[in-house]
Order: structure tokens, then C-alpha cells, then sequence
């Protein structure tokens, strides 16, 4: 079967910088992305990772090893802004069909 | 200048009851999709339609029924409506070639009492 893990929750402070890894099994792999979502809004698209690296967009970035099954986002200068639920999810077939991730709770501490 | 945009943004009902969401997008994409959001904020996609055609169809009951008139909207018709059907369902759409980056709707939570 398909499986995203993620860890259900980080705290981090402020100014900080926090790592929110995913782990994939699925029966296919077409990439990895990762999508936002703040309490009582819809989720929205932050990256997509299709090939092994670090890809760079402002304060976050996002990582991706396939051989290892494994990504993560990466935030940097964190706000109180960031307090939000972050989603992995991967393509399996290649076309347009996402499987999400349990979601990982961050929150944003002074 | 609202991308994806759903209506209604909040359903309540009664078990039993016929419901519909409709959801129209105004990116130009060709593709549309219907997600269920659980109260443990688990997302799973419904359904999916690439230019008025059925592509992705999960296992849903068949009480859920999806109507894509034109490509710039999906609607969802769900029939009998059960306590379980409680859930917010967002909208979402992309571009045929780029399934990765979709835009949500801002989500209906739909509540059966």
C-alpha cells in the first residue's frame, strides 16, 4: 500500500529554522510536494521536488533523496506567520493524481 | 479576481437530505478535482476531470456524483446524505500538465445532523 509519514507536530521559536521531513512508500514516484494550510483556510502549493536536491524559494526550501524515499521542508527566519499544518504529497502515476500526508502541525512560538 | 472559488462555504443538513457544491475556476486550467478534508485533517481526493472528462474516481460511494459542465467547473451532487459525509470538501484545480501545483477553493464543511 501508499504510506506518507510525517511527524504530527514541531514547535519551534521564532527567528528559527525548522526541518519537517516526509518518508514515502508508493507504488509509483513522480515527485514530491509540499503544500500549506493555516487553521480554517485551504491548503497551498509552497514546492515540488521531482529530482534528488534542494529546491530554493525565499525563506523555504525543499529536499528530496529518492533513493532514501525521503524529503523535507525547510523553513527558515521563522514567523509567527508560519504557525500552520504543511503537507507532503507525491505523484504516483504521473499524471495528476496527489497523495497527501497525515500533515505536520507547526507552531510558531515567541 | 478569486481563483478557485466554492459555493456554499458552509452546509448544514439533515441525514437523508440531497445536497450540491459547486466549485468554478478562472486560471484557464484543465483540471479540476474534489478533495475531502476529515476532522484529523487527512485530504483525499474524491475525483478528478480533465476538460469536462472523468479521470480520477477514488472509491467514493456512489451517492457522490461529480458534473463538470465546461472545464471551468466541477460540481458535487451528494445523495442521501450520512453523519459520516461530515467533512470540509475543497475544490481544486491545475493545469493538465502540472498535477503537482493545484489551487484549492477556500473548502466547504459541510455538517449532517
Amino acid at each position: 500500500g501508499q504510506s506518507l509519514e510525517q511527524p504530527s507536530e514541531v514547535t519551534a521559536v521564532e527567528g528559527a529554522i525548522v526541518q519537517i521531513n516526509c518518508t514515502y512508500q508508493t507504488s509509483g514516484f513522480y515527485g514530491l510536494s509540499w503544500y500549506q494550510q493555516h487553521d480554517g483556510g485551504a491548503p497551498t502549493f509552497l514546492s515540488y521536488n521531482a529530482l534528488d536536491g534542494l529546491e530554493e524559494t525565499g525563506r523555504f526550501s525543499s529536499f528530496l533523496s529518492r533513493s532514501d524515499s525521503y524529503g523535507y521542508l525547510l523553513l527558515q527566519e521563522l514567523q509567527m506567520k508560519d504557525s500552520a499544518s504543511y503537507f507532503c504529497a507525491v505523484n504516483e502515476g504521473g499524471g495528476n493524481k496527489l497523495t497527501f500526508g497525515t500533515g505536520t502541525q507547526l507552531k510558531v512560538e515567541l | 479576481d478569486t481563483a478557485v472559488s466554492q459555493t456554499p462555504k458552509y452546509l448544514v443538513t439533515q441525514m437523508g437530505n440531497d445536497k450540491s457544491i459547486k466549485c468554478e475556476q478562472n486560471l484557464g486550467h484543465d483540471t479540476m478535482y474534489w478533495y475531502k478534508q476529515d476532522s484529523k485533517k487527512f485530504l483525499k481526493i474524491m475525483f478528478s476531470y480533465n476538460n469536462k472528462e472523468l479521470i480520477i474516481n477514488e472509491t467514493v460511494p456512489n451517492r457522490f456524483s461529480p458534473k463538470s459542465p465546461d472545464k471551468a467547473h466541477l460540481n458535487l451532487h451528494i445523495n442521501s446524505l450520512e453523519l459520516g459525509d461530515s467533512a470540509v470538501y475543497f475544490c481544486a484545480s491545475s493545469p493538465r500538465t502540472s498535477g503537482n501545483e493545484q489551487y484549492f477553493g477556500p473548502g466547504t464543511r459541510l455538517t449532517v445532523t
